[in-house]
């Protein structure tokens, strides 16, 4: 099946600009999704279909996806932005959607 | 404003079920997928399939079928999950995730239940 592989952590200081990846074979090719999950509570959507943003999902987030890697761009982090990431895809040759495995993002 | 909300934590001993529910609100509940994902201690997201709310047909991920089963009660908006023969290894966090599409092919989880606990032991 499908695998998306994400880093494990990525660390920022506040105010700095924050990418955390997600890699898959020809992910250009799909459309992506990005949650993030703060501890002790249930992921939040805060991109969809590449680079989309849901309604009170600060403008700081972006995304964008080309070739093999999706990207998740934070910018001017806050200390409020720290969780854990995840990416999405929906596997066609599977007909399911595929989690990446998370990527912890830790504020300085 | 849409709501899923969940049952509480469940503690359960080796070969018991459990039921979990999700109950909707803030939108027809039979124009939305609901998807079930599971997140096991320290781990990251798994998606164990989906249930079309208007039709009641599910579909099960790979290694969620025979002991799993997701239904509905439409009358009061209500999504369950229903585990049998638990095993240590099914202690998890269950959550319901809503599609943002009746079919759940390629969309996002817009909404998604706040989880359910379950921890399986002796």
């Amino acid at each position: 099946s499908y695998v998306l592989t994400q880093p494990p952590s990525v660390s920022v200081a506040p105010g700095k600009t924050a990418r955390i990846t997600c890699g898959g074979n020809n992910i250009g090719s799909k459309s992506v999704h990005w949650y993030q999950q703060k501890p002790g509570q249930a992921p939040v959507l805060v991109i969809y279909y590449d680079s989309d943003r849901p309604s009170g999902i600060p403008e700081r987030f972006s995304g964008s996806n080309s070739g093999n890697t999706a990207t998740l761009t934070i910018s001017g982090v806050e200390a409020g932005d720290e969780a854990d990431y995840f990416c999405q895809v929906w596997d066609s040759s599977s007909d399911h959607p595929v989690f990446g495995g998370g990527t912890k993002l830790t504020v300085l | 404003q849409v709501q899923l909300v969940q049952s509480g934590s469940e503690l359960k001993k080796p070969g018991a079920s459990v039921k979990v529910s999700c109950k909707a609100s803030g939108y027809t509940f039979t124009s939305y997928a609901m998807n079930w994902v599971r997140q096991a201690p320290g781990q990251g997201l798994e998606w164990m399939g989906w249930i079309n709310t208007n039709t009641g047909n599910p579909t099960y991920a790979q290694g969620f079928t025979g002991r799993f089963v997701f239904s509905l009660d439409t009358s009061v908006s209500t999504a369950y999950l229903q585990i049998s023969s638990l095993e240590a290894e099914d202690t998890a966090v269950y959550y319901c995730a809503r599609g943002t599409a009746l079919i759940a092919s390629g969309v996002p989880f817009d909404y998604w239940g706040q989880g359910a606990l379950v921890t399986v032991s002796s």
